[in-house]
């Protein structure tokens, strides 16, 4: 069993600069977050999706945008980094609202 | 709104004390779940307990025990005899379900780092 895996495990981007994270799930879990993890901070919800077609803002959404075309896929774009994203994130899926989640591996995400 | 609230920031206890890490948590649903997860050093992040909230009976597995308080909106957790790989961050975690707007978000608390020293 896969789980939740996240691709890339690490980044470096230059300001300015684009990508997408990876996130992908076999569970065929219906819920799917992201997260961004900064040192010793918490974990705050970027975005997050209930099912494929739909999407929500979390509470730090400015700057990402997600998609979510299928079950298993939830990517997160950064469209124009700023050294502010220099963060861990993680993806993590649920099957319902009443169960646990699991969580990807992280990304660790340098901006400069 | 959803909020959860460690107040806690840092622990530091010598092994074999007990500790109680807090959780305080927000919410107008009258349906909800609360999670609370281990992150190692190694920094996955691991589930350890769910509660709804229909359940108030407290929890024990081994030396970890959860008190859960809804006329407090509290929801602790402590680990009896701590050892040192007992050390990491904590987070709890709230969700809200039956028919709340937010159905489906979960929200966590800021973290508790916990360090055991031998």
């Amino acid at each position: 069993n896969a789980g939740v895996t996240q691709t890339p495990k690490f980044r470096i981007l230059k300001i300015g600069q684009s990508m997408t994270l990876q996130c992908t799930q076999d569970m065929n879990h219906n819920y799917m977050y992201w997260y961004r993890q900064d040192p010793g901070m918490g974990l705050k919800l970027i975005y997050y999706s209930v099912g494929a077609g739909i999407t929500d803002k979390g509470e730090v959404p400015n700057g990402y945008n997600v998609s979510r075309s299928t079950t298993e896929d939830f990517p997160l774009r950064l469209e124009l980094a700023a050294p502010s994203q220099t963060s861990v994130y993680f993806c993590a899926s649920r099957r319902v609202s009443n169960t646990e989640a699991f969580f990807g591996q992280g990304t660790r995400l340098t901006v400069v | 709104a959803q909020k959860v609230t460690q107040a806690q920031t840092e622990i530091s206890v010598v092994e074999k004390e007990d500790v109680t890490l807090d959780c305080v948590y927000e919410t107008r649903d009258t349906t909800y779940y609360l999670f609370w997860y281990k992150q190692p050093p190694s920094g996955e992040l691991v589930f350890l307990i769910r509660r709804n909230s229909f359940d108030e009976q407290n929890e024990i597995s081994g030396r970890y025990s959860w008190n859960f308080q809804k006329s407090t909106s509290s929801f602790n957790f402590t680990i009896t005899a701590s050892q040192v790989v007992d050390s990491a961050v904590y987070f709890c975690a709230l969700s809200e379900a039956g028919g709340s707007s937010n159905t489906g978000k979960l929200i966590f608390g800021q973290g508790t780092t916990l360090q055991v020293k031998p």
